[in-house]
């Protein structure tokens, strides 16, 4: 069974704080995929990272693919009110059908 | 991004009945769709995977003559809750994978079931 653990589960901070959630896994994977939902919605996707050590920047949002593709991390800068919501990782292996999940990382941003 | 759309939204129904929800992918086609079960404050729980032309594999735990999973085209997979019972009340979200070299899921916005 492919786990990826995902950290912290739940995380309260102030408008323009910063933060980092973490995805690591013990299986490679050939892409991984960060998502954010808001309740009663379905997942969005963010980005995927295919390559080993890969740095991929969405306004306020970095992530980075581990040099192994074995884990990754989402780093916001100058956290807001609407990033609030739920974060999930997913570790896709190519031809294996299913992704694995993470557990979700409950963000909420105060103003 | 790619588009999946989810039909109905959110629904209300008695207990003992069926009720069936539609996962359409309407930008490309998906060999590959698959049916989450979402409990508050929680990650996605894998029901089954849902291959187009063939049965669906179910994961552990998931009975498969109560969520019966339908994916006769490329484009539309259905969940069909049997027989539903309070217990069953979620919220279901679907997805389809974009045959790409990423694997990458898009997901439909949910569907909310409320058995009464």
């Amino acid at each position: 069974t492919q786990l990826l653990e995902q950290s912290p589960q739940f995380l309260s901070i102030q408008e323009g704080e910063n933060l980092t959630v973490y995805c690591n896994s013990s299986s490679v994977f050939s892409s991984l995929q960060w998502y954010r939902q808001e309740p009663g919605e379905g997942p969005v996707l963010l980005v995927t990272v295919v390559t080993g050590g890969e740095v991929k920047k969405l306004k306020r949002l970095t992530f980075q693919f581990g040099d192994a593709r074995k884990d990754s991390s989402l780093h916001i800068t100058a956290a807001q009110p609407g990033d609030t919501g739920l974060y999930l990782c997913a570790g896709a292996r190519t031809n294996a059908g299913k992704s694995t999940f993470g557990d979700g990382t409950t963000l909420t941003v105060k103003p | 991004g790619a588009v999946v759309s989810q039909h109905p939204s959110r629904v209300i129904c008695k207990s003992g009945t069926s009720v069936k929800i539609e996962c359409r992918s309407l930008d490309f086609q998906a060999t590959t769709m698959f049916w989450y079960r979402q409990f508050p404050k929680q990650s996605l729980m894998l029901m089954a995977t849902s291959n187009e032309g063939s049965k669906a594999t179910y994961e552990q735990g998931v009975e498969k003559d109560k969520f019966l999973i339908n994916h006769a085209s490329l484009t539309l997979s259905t969940l069909t809750v049997t027989s539903a019972h309070p217990e069953d009340s979620s919220f279901y979200i679907c997805s389809a994978r974009r045959p790409t070299s990423t694997d990458t899921q898009y997901f439909g916005p949910g569907t909310r079931l409320t058995v009464l």
